[in-house]
């Protein structure tokens, strides 16, 4: 089961900023913060992960609480094309596996 | 050039049937999965493999047989194929399993499958 919890839907405008927020508060020590997209009919894609600090990088920026139980997404300046389904999944490092356990996830529809 | 590819993009057959979908990555990737996403949109993984060894195997029917060729290829043979079945399947690729940015994970473009 997912250990995220997301808003089903979120409405932003076009040029604004998109906040999506997340909450994951019983993750673990050594659990990261992943963030991913499904655009409608495509595979899901990679936006950003971090462990403790904020991180930021040519697609968005993400904000992680001090104490690790929440997190957000923040697209800085939204467009029609960053309609789709966003995905905050936390995953242990340093193990045998890498399972990626997504939940419903958010639809961010961006509106013109 | 298309980082994980999948074939065929669209598989269309009959219940009982037997069919395979393929895919490769170029991304020089060690590890590679498989997931099933249904008519709800729940997407599950089903598979895992690293260094051509399975690691995941998430309680998925004994019909469902991944292979490994090599690392660069995961290809998923179904057998018996039934109407739940239906499903879009995406193939996935990460550099490693252990670590942050070595856990990143590249989708295909998905095989819509519907079994008639």
């Amino acid at each position: 089961d997912a250990k995220t919890t997301q808003p089903t839907s979120m409405d932003c405008a076009e040029g604004r900023a998109a906040n999506l927020p997340c909450n994951h508060s019983t993750i673990s020590g050594n659990e990261y913060v992943y963030w991913y997209r499904q655009i409608h009919s495509q595979g899901p894609q990679y936006i950003i992960h971090g462990l403790k600090n904020n991180e930021t990088n040519e697609m968005a920026s993400l904000i992680i609480t001090e104490d690790r139980k929440s997190s957000t997404l923040i697209l800085p300046h939204a467009t029609l094309r960053d309609t789709a389904v966003y995905y905050c999944i936390v995953s242990p490092y340093g193990g045998a596996t890498n399972k990626l356990i997504f939940g419903t996830g958010t639809l961010l529809a961006v509106q013109p | 050039d298309t980082a994980v590819s999948q074939t065929p993009k669209y598989l269309v057959t009959q219940m009982g049937n037997d069919k395979s979908i393929k895919c490769e990555q170029n991304l020089g990737h060690d590890t590679m999965y498989w997931y099933k996403q249904d008519s709800k949109k729940f997407l599950k993984i089903m598979f895992s493999y690293n260094n051509k060894e399975l690691i995941i195997n998430e309680t998925v029917p004994n019909r469902f047989s991944p292979k490994s060729p090599d690392k660069a290829h995961l290809n998923l043979h179904i057998n018996s194929l039934e109407l739940g079945d239906s499903a879009v399947y995406f193939c996935a690729s990460s550099q490693g399993i252990s670590g942050g940015s070595q856990e990143t994970q590249y989708f295909g473009p998905g095989t819509r499958l519907l079994v008639l």
